[in-house]
Formats: C-alpha cells, structure tokens, sequence
C-alpha cells in the first residue's frame, strides 16, 4: 500500500540555523512528490514538487528538497530557517493511477527558537 | 487568496444532524478533492469529482456524499453527524491535465458538540 512517512512529529531549529525535514514514501511506481506547508488556521501552501527530470527541486521561501529513489527519500532542506518558518510541514505523493489523490505524511511541526 | 473558495469558515452543530460545505474551485480548474484533516488521522483523502463526474474514493463514510454542479463548484454533505466527524475539511483543485497543480482552499473547521 502506498504510505508516506515523516519521521519527526516536532523539530526545534534556531533562526539562522539550516533545516533539514526527512520523508520517506512507499509507492510501486515513479512517485509524483509533494511538500506543503500550514500555518495554524490556514490551508496548504505548495512548497515544491517533483515529478522528474533533476532530483534536486528548488521551491519558494528558499527551499529545495532532493529526490533519492534507492532510498525513497524526499527530504526538505532549508540552508537558513527565518523565524516566520515555523508552521506545519506535510510531505505527499501522489497516486497518478488513481485519479491522482494525495496521500499525506503525518506532518513535521517545525518550531524557531529566536 | 488561493483562488479556491470554501465557505463556510466555521461551522458548529449538533450531533445527529446534517450540515453541506461548499467549495468553489479556481478558474479553470476541472478537478476537485475533498479532504478531512483531523489530530488522530491527519490529512485523508475523501472524495474527487472531475468535471461534475466522481473519479476517486477514498476513505469516505457512507453518511458523507458529495457531487460537483455543472458551474463546477463543489459540494460535501455530511449526515447523521457525530463527535467524531469534527475537523478542517479541505477541498482543492486542479487544473485539465495531470499536472498536479492542486490549489487548496483555506478549509472549513467544522465542531460537532
């Protein structure tokens, strides 16, 4: 069954310092991935998206995430964390043979201490 | 502004009874899904209509039905509700194409007391 896994419920960064937040999928094809962001009481941002081609994608806000299949990673990195980054974070893949449904990861609540 | 528009914002209502939320997808866009964002099961995919036509299932209760008008906005009704069914419910939209470009509306918050 496809699944998404983010592996850390909460991180905790200093404003300046780099960010890195780890997904992991399980999907029987070439996955199309996501990363999205939440601000508390908001929808869903699309940070970036990969769905091939170069495995490193830049996005807005200055993040970049890196595809590595042998590992079926698609972490997301950030060289320096600004304080108005703290939010949630949800990785996704999506299901392009099934109408392309989202599945999503659990979330990464990322906290920036000043 | 997303383009997507979700009314309303904030809905309360009781157990047991029956409440629609509404979703008008962006400009152009054909497809939209529906999802429930709760603490105890994240982000679940729910429904997809393309085009007035339902295209995917997921994880949808038998007391909650939705379908997509011909001006294409969206509708997802909920039945017979319970405690359990307060959360932000989501829809988002997509444009023709498979080009993944899913715009989320800002969600309804809906509280079931």
């Amino acid at each position: 069954a496809q699944s998404v896994t983010q592996p850390d419920i909460h991180i905790t960064v200093s404003e300046g310092a780099s960010l890195e937040l780890r997904c992991n999928y399980s999907y029987g094809a070439t996955p199309y991935l996501f990363w999205y962001v939440q601000s508390p009481g908001q929808g869903l941002q699309l940070l970036l998206k990969y769905f091939s081609g170069d495995t490193l994608v830049q996005g807005i806000k200055g993040f970049e995430a890196e595809f590595k299949r042998s590992q079926s990673s698609f972490n997301l990195r950030k060289p320096s964390v600004h304080w108005s980054d703290a939010a949630e974070y949800f990785c996704a893949v999506g299901l392009y043979n099934q109408g392309g449904k989202l599945i999503f990861g659990q979330g990464t609540e990322l906290s920036v201490k000043p | 502004d997303s383009g997507v528009t979700q009314t309303p914002k904030h809905l309360i209502t009781a157990t047991g009874q029956r409440v629609t939320l509404r979703c008008s997808p962006r400009s152009g866009d054909l497809s939209v899904y529906w999802y429930q964002q709760s603490l105890d099961q994240g982000l679940q995919f729910l429904i997809q209509y393309y085009n007035g036509e339902e295209r995917a299932k997921g994880n949808i209760l038998e007391r909650f039905s939705a379908q997509q008008f011909p001006d294409l906005h969206s509708e997802l009704n909920l039945s017979s509700l319970e405690l359990g069914d307060s959360a932000l419910y989501f829809c988002a939209s997509t444009p023709p194409g498979f080009n993944y470009g899913y715009t989320f509306g800002s969600g309804t918050r809906l509280t079931v007391v």
